[in-house]
């Protein structure tokens, strides 16, 4: 069955720290690949996207995330975190062919002083 | 600026009524998306469709159904709302090989 899993549900960092949320898919071809970001009570804004070329992609407000065929990845980064940047992040993929958009179920980021 | 525009933010009803929520889009894309968010759960797909007068069911797509009549709007309609249903929903729209573009969401609340 197709799928996407965030494994982490919740993640703590202190302001300033690096961070790494995991995104790993299921799918027999490779699929688009995308980062949101919500914050509470509004929708959910683009970060970035991966359609081909090259694997590491940049996105706003300071996060890239890298694809990683052999792993089935595409893991979002950002060297140093701001408390702003305390929200929901969910990954999603497409494929190729149609236009059906499957969502992990989301990870949590809080960020301490 | 093209935007997704749901209505209304909030919604308070009674089981059993039905119940229509509103989404319109301006950047005149083909395909339209309902999503419902429930904490656990991420974004479940309820109903999509691709074009005038295509709707698609979604994996909870029971309880809800869909119209398209043009390119901008995809209502959503409840038709007997139940309190399983309480819930966040979001609409999106997209073309091929772009990203989903979201509304800001309605919650409805069933009692």
């Amino acid at each position: 069955a197709q799928s996407v899993t965030q494994p982490d549900i919740h993640i703590t960092v202190s302001e300033g720290a690096s961070l790494e949320l995991r995104c790993n898919y299921s799918y027999g071809a490779t699929p688009y690949l995308f980062w949101y970001v919500q914050s509470p009570g509004q929708g959910l804004q683009l970060l970035l996207k991966y359609f081909s070329g090259d694997t590491l992609v940049q996105g706003i407000k300071g996060f890239e995330a890298e694809f990683k065929r052999s792993q089935s990845s595409f893991n979002l980064r950002k060297p140093s975190v701001h408390w702003s940047d305390a929200a929901e992040y969910f990954c999603a993929v497409v494929l190729n062919t149609g236009n059906q958009f499957y969502f992990g179920t989301g990870t949590s980021l809080t960020v301490i002083p | 600026d093209a935007e997704i525009t749901q209505s209304p933010r909030h919604k308070i009803t009674e089981t059993g009524r039905q119940v229509t929520l509103a989404c319109h889009q301006t950047w005149n894309h083909n395909n339209m998306f309902w999503y419902r968010q429930d904490l656990g759960h991420g974004l479940r797909l309820i109903h999509y469709s691709y074009g005038v007068q295509d709707t698609n069911k979604g994996e909870v797509s029971d309880g809800y159904s869909v119209s398209r009549s043009n390119t901008e709007d995809l209502p959503l309609t409840l038709e007997s709302a139940a309190s399983s249903q309480t819930s966040v929903y979001f609409c999106a729209s997209s073309d091929r090989e772009s990203p989903l573009h979201f509304g800001n969401g309605t919650r409805l609340t069933v009692t």
